[in-house]
């Protein structure tokens, strides 16, 4: 039973590259989100999608764009990695939108870096 | 727009001894709202949630919390804490149905941490 899967684990960028944050999940959720953790700021949602082929904005989507061709599947991709992007990110999913009446399930979360 | 304040950045406390996180939370109807724990590497955990009904909610691993409407709060109890609860642990608010959003908005978390 994996639940939500994230690669990498770990990643260091260097400022301007680019890399995709990978994220599946295999619970047929139609809910998934990408959240950042910085510490002692909580998460905060980046990006979530109602189901494939729909995504919107979450609070904090600058310097972030996401795609969801499955229903399984739901990549970050960051453009132009910049220092303020140094974090945890994590994905989750839920059967119904994770603000209501519902578990929202987490992955254990990538530590990007970008020096 | 709905808000969390956990007032608590750290708490220490003893094994055995009891355990309440505060958590207050702004939200202008009647909030849905959880707990989450995040062990040290590890991604959330749900711990416990409200809807509706009882305002008395027990969660896993002996959580219990408490809705009280009149002091907007959620708080987070246990009767006797384990060394295994040394963790972080954050309150939400989500967006009830209708409302136009599906997102939790977090506190900025608790730490936990337990002396043997």
């Amino acid at each position: 039973n994996a639940g939500v899967t994230q690669t990498p684990k770990f990643r260091i960028l260097k400022i301007g590259q680019s890399m995709t944050l990978q994220c599946t999940q295999d619970m047929n959720h139609n809910y998934m989100y990408w959240y950042r953790q910085d510490p002692g700021m909580g998460l905060k949602l980046i990006y979530y999608s109602v189901g494939a082929g729909i995504t919107d904005k979450g609070e904090v989507p600058n310097g972030y764009n996401v795609s969801r061709s499955t229903t399984e599947d739901f990549p970050l991709r960051l453009e132009l990695a910049a220092p303020s992007q140094t974090s945890v990110y994590f994905c989750a999913s839920s059967s119904t939108g994770v603000g209501m009446n519902t578990e929202a399930f987490f992955g254990q979360g990538t530590r990007l870096t970008v020096v | 727009a709905q808000s969390v304040t956990q007032p608590d950045i750290h708490i220490t406390v003893s094994e055995g001894a009891s355990l309440e996180l505060r958590c207050n939370y702004s939200y202008g109807a009647t909030p849905y709202l959880f707990w989450y724990v995040q062990s040290p590497g590890q991604g959330l955990q749900l711990l416990l949630k409200y809807f509706s009904g009882d305002t008395l909610v027990q969660g896993i691993k002996g959580f219990e919390a408490e809705f009280k409407r009149s002091q907007s709060s959620f708080n987070l109890r246990k009767p006797s804490v384990h060394w295994s609860d040394a963790a972080e642990y954050f309150c939400a608010v989500g967006t009830p149905p209708g409302a136009g959003s599906y997102q939790l908005t977090f506190g900025k978390g608790t730490k936990l941490s337990v002396i043997p």
